[in-house]
């Protein structure tokens, strides 16, 4: 039993280099999100896909980008971190169909320093 | 613009006493709610949802009640158990967009 699964767990990084959050999921999901969790400003959408090869913005995609080439994966690229983007994200998928829950992963911690 | 709304950032509530947690949101054509609750170093885990063509859910000792008109949801809890403390978000979408917005969250303690 799976579900979502996020690597790396913990990251430090230093301004102005990159990295890819990885997640996947084994529940055949159409529907894959990555949140970012911010103290006292609860989870914020980044970007979410409804299927393989296509991608949307949420409500803080700057300075992130996505891809869904297959329906299992779904990474997150930071191209240049910043200090902003230091928070906890997290990786969720879904069904489709109404009346779905979306399932979360256990959450990859970021750092930027 | 936060189209969904957490007001009270924590609450704490004695245990075996009720616990009432408040989310109000903006967007009217939010159609299906959800709660969550998340424990430290863990992902959000769903605890009960409700459609708004309903006004009242209830899961065991959790009832989600939804207003409408004033676009207010409330979670509550009966019995509150020190097992209950979390944080706890409630989300919203509309049906087709598949787009789940969350709110700020609140942070319950059960106090022993």
């Amino acid at each position: 039993n799976a579900g979502v699964t996020q690597t790396p767990k913990f990251r430090i990084l230093k301004i102005g280099q990159s990295m890819t959050l990885q997640c996947t999921q084994d529940m055949n999901h159409n529907y894959m999100y990555w949140y970012r969790q911010d103290p006292g400003m609860g989870l914020k959408l980044i970007y979410y896909s409804v299927g393989a090869g296509i991608t949307d913005k949420g409500e803080v995609p700057n300075g992130y980008n996505v891809s869904r080439s297959t329906t299992e994966d779904f990474p997150l690229r930071l191209e240049l971190a910043a200090p902003s983007q230091t928070s906890v994200y997290f990786c969720a998928s879904t069904h489709r169909g109404f009346g779905n829950t979306i399932y979360f992963g256990e959450g990859s911690w970021l750092t930027v320093v | 613009d936060q189209q969904v709304k957490q007001n009270s950032p924590s609450l704490s509530v004695q245990e075996g006493r009720i616990s009432i947690l408040n989310c109000d949101y903006t967007n009217s054509m939010f159609d299906y709610f959800l709660w969550y609750k998340k424990y430290p170093a863990e992902g959000p885990t769903f605890l009960i949802s409700i459609s708004s063509i309903k006004d009242k859910n209830e899961d065991g000792r959790f009832t989600v009640f939804l207003n409408k008109s004033a676009k207010h949801l409330s979670l509550h809890i009966v019995p509150s158990q020190p097992g209950d403390s979390a944080v706890y978000f409630c989300a919203a979408t509309t049906s087709g967009t598949y787009k789940y917005i969350f709110g700020t969250g609140t942070r319950l303690k059960v106090l022993a």
